[in-house]
C-alpha cells in the first residue's frame, strides 16, 4: 500500500518568513495530493490539492509542487501570519481520491510573533 | 463545501459495549470514509463506505469491529464493537464528490470524540 512520510514534524518560523513542508510517497499510482489543516480540536480542513498532472499551484500565499519522478511534493507557505499556526497534514491517494487518502504524520507550524 | 455532521460529538463508554456514529451530508456524495485520528497524531483510513454493498477495509481493519453501513447516498454509520481502552480516539468521516470543479475534495466531519474505560 501507500506510504506517506513528511517533515520536518515541527517548524518554528518568524511572523512574515516562508514555511515551507514537504512530503515523499511510495506508490506511483498515486494522482492526487491533498494538503489539510487542522487547528486544536477542529476537523481537517483542505487548503490546497494538485493532481498529477500539474507541477505546480498557487493560492494566494499557498502553493504546492509535485515531482512525480522523485515522488515529493511541497507545499510553501509565505508571508506567514499567527492564524496560519496549526498541524498541517499531507496526503496522497489514487484514483483521484476515490481510493482514500494515506496521511503524512503531520507537522506543527507555529508562527512566532 | 459539503455540509458533514457526527453523532454523537463524544461519548464515554464501558469495554465491552458498543457504539454506533452516525454521518450524515447535506448533500448526495459519491464516496464516503471513515477515519481514525488518535489525539496527537495522523488520521488513518479505517474503510470505504459503499452505498448498498459490503464496506471495503483497510488492511488491520475488520467488519466484525467496525461493521459499516450506507444505506443512501447522505447517510453512513460505523459501529466500534466490544470496545476496548484501546479503541479510545477521534472518529471521522468525510465524502467526496458533490461534482466538479470540487470533485475530488474530500470534507470532513466534525469527529467523533471517543473514550473507553
Amino acid at each position: 500500500g501507500e506510504n506517506v512520510e513528511q517533515h520536518p514534524s515541527t517548524l518554528s518560523v518568524q511572523e512574515g518568513d516562508s514555511a515551507v513542508i514537504k512530503c515523499t510517497y511510495s506508490d506511483s499510482a498515486s494522482n492526487y495530493f491533498p494538503w489539510y489543516k487542522q487547528e486544536l480540536g477542529k476537523r481537517p480542513q483542505l487548503i490546497i490539492d494538485i493532481r498529477s498532472n500539474v507541477g505546480e499551484k498557487k493560492d494566494q500565499r499557498i502553493a504546492v509542487t509535485l515531482n512525480k519522478t522523485a515522488k515529493h511534493f511541497s507545499l510553501h507557505i509565505t508571508e506567514t501570519q499567527p492564524e496560519d499556526s496549526a498541524v498541517y497534514f499531507c496526503a496522497a491517494s489514487s484514483n483521484g481520491g476515490a481510493d482514500g487518502l494515506t496521511f503524512g504524520k503531520g507537522t506543527h507550524l507555529i508562527i512566532q510573533p | 463545501s459539503a455540509v458533514i455532521s457526527q453523532k454523537p460529538s463524544r461519548d464515554i463508554c464501558q469495554r465491552g459495549t458498543s457504539l454506533t456514529i452516525q454521518c450524515q451530508v447535506d448533500s448526495q456524495v459519491t464516496m464516503m470514509f471513515w477515519y481514525r485520528q488518535q489525539p496527537g497524531q495522523s488520521l488513518t483510513l479505517i474503510a470505504t463506505a459503499n452505498q448498498g454493498s459490503e464496506a471495503t477495509y483497510e488492511s488491520g481493519f475488520v467488519i466484525d469491529k467496525f461493521p459499516i453501513s450506507r444505506p443512501n447516498l447522505t447517510f453512513s454509520t460505523l459501529t466500534v464493537s466490544n470496545m476496548s481502552p484501546e479503541d479510545s480516539s477521534i472518529y471521522l468521516c468525510s465524502a467526496m464528490g458533490r461534482g466538479r470543479p470540487s470533485y475530488n475534495e474530500q470534507f470532513f466531519g466534525p469527529g467523533t470524540r471517543l473514550t473507553v474505560l
